[in-house]
Parts: C-alpha cells; sequence; structure tokens
C-alpha cells in the first residue's frame, strides 16, 4: 500500500461521540485525501491537504473537520458521530496532485456508528 | 444525475472469457480517465490511465475512451480468478485535480 498505514483499521462508535482517524505516510507526498467509500456511491471526496497546515474541502465534507500538523500525517475527525457516517474510510495520497498524477490508496478504516 | 455512471454488477464470468467493464459521464471537461482495481477489504490501486480518447493497452487489459459518446471501457482478455474484483473507474477534469470516481462494478471469475 505503497507506504500508507490508516488506523484505526476498524472502529465501533456511539452516536454523538468524537472520532479521529489518523492516516500515515512514509512517502513524503504533498498530497493527501481522505475518501469515504459507500455501495452504491463509489469514493467520495471528504476533504484533501495540499501541504502542512494547507486544507481544503471535498463534495461530502459536512460533518467532518481535518488537520495536517506534519508533512506525513492527515487527521480525520468526526466531531460528533452520526449513523449516516458509517462508512470505510481510505486515505490516499498523491505527489504533486495534479491531473493525471497517479493516487495511492491505504487499507481503509471500516467505522461503525451504532 | 451522478457525473460518472458505472453497473454496479455483479458480473460473473467464466476463466478465459473477454470481460468488458464500462462507465458513462456527462462533464465533456473530463479529459483524464482512469481504472481502478480493488480487491476485497483493500485499497483501490492504478490499473490503467488514459488521456483523451482513443485506445491503451497494457498486457491482457485495454483501456478504450470514447469522448464523443462520453463512454470508457476496459477490457480484460484471458480473464482469470486472480482478476476477481471490483474495478472503479475515475476521471478528472482539465485543469482540476479532483478525481469523481464511478461506484465500481464487482467482478466474479469463475474457475
Amino acid at each position: 500500500d505503497a507506504g500508507i498505514t490508516q488506523s484505526p483499521r476498524h472502529k465501533v462508535t456511539e452516536t454523538g461521540t468524537p472520532v479521529t482517524l489518523r492516516c500515515h505516510q512514509t512517502e513524503n507526498h504533498r498530497y493527501m485525501y481522505w475518501y469515504r467509500q459507500d455501495p452504491g456511491h463509489g469514493l467520495r471526496l471528504i476533504h484533501y491537504s495540499y501541504g502542512v497546515k494547507d486544507t481544503d474541502k471535498g463534495e461530502v465534507s459536512d460533518g467532518y473537520s481535518v488537520s495536517r500538523s506534519k508533512t506525513e500525517d492527515f487527521l480525520l475527525t468526526l466531531e460528533s458521530a452520526t449513523s449516516s457516517q458509517t462508512s470505510v474510510y481510505f486515505c490516499a495520497i498523491s505527489g504533486d496532485g495534479l491531473a493525471g498524477d497517479t493516487q495511492y490508496f491505504g487499507p481503509g478504516t471500516r467505522l461503525t456508528v451504532l | 444525475q451522478k457525473e460518472v455512471e458505472q453497473d454496479p454488477g455483479p458480473l460473473s464470468v467464466p476463466e478465459g472469457a473477454i470481460v468488458s467493464l464500462n462507465c458513462t459521464y456527462s462533464n465533456s471537461a473530463f479529459q483524464y480517465f482512469m481504472w481502478y482495481r480493488q480487491y476485497s477489504r483493500k485499497g483501490p490501486e492504478l490499473l490503467m490511465y488514459t488521456y483523451s480518447s482513443g485506445n491503451k493497452e497494457d498486457g491482457r487489459f485495454t483501456a478504450q475512451v470514447d469522448k464523443s459518446s462520453k463512454y470508457i471501457s476496459l477490457f480484460i482478455r484471458d480473464s482469470q480468478p486472480s482478476d476477481s474484483a471490483t474495478y472503479l473507474c475515475a476521471m478528472i477534469d482539465t485543469g482540476g485535480f479532483k478525481t469523481i470516481f464511478g461506484a465500481g462494478t464487482r467482478l466474479f471469475v469463475k474457475a
């Protein structure tokens, strides 16, 4: 998985609790992304980062926040988890973010919100 | 209407068959087209990448883009059980770098 790890790999939590997912890369890539994958919807971009402390929203950012204090780490936080946020979350990295630049994906985190 | 439409399947074929996977799209600004393969419980991995219209071949895989019809295809020749996976098409528009993914087609190749 191209030097990308995600933690935790599985998590079950209750509605209303905060949750933080971590993505760690060893490739020194500038761009990092958080996606969620749901049946019938494919992968949808939540947030992305184009450098330390530089982040922007994707198409499904409501209810999520992110932070990137180091090149290698990108955190995704659900401030108050809801059942609609039950999903598989993937982190991805790319070198320069330009069209056609390959994105490498992590192994995913399976989150269940009860 | 979704920007990218892809039949979720599942598609089940015998070993050795030719597989055709397809996506249609609505945004004429898409210029970069990709196919990702995703094994169960794994992250997607890039399989094929093409720019604009035309064909691209890599071993048993051929990616085809028809921009006039807004239609892309992935052909797998001599399919193997190890090809059993979900295949996602993906596209990027000119000047952008946000990738739009199809929902994925689940493929089963039976030995």
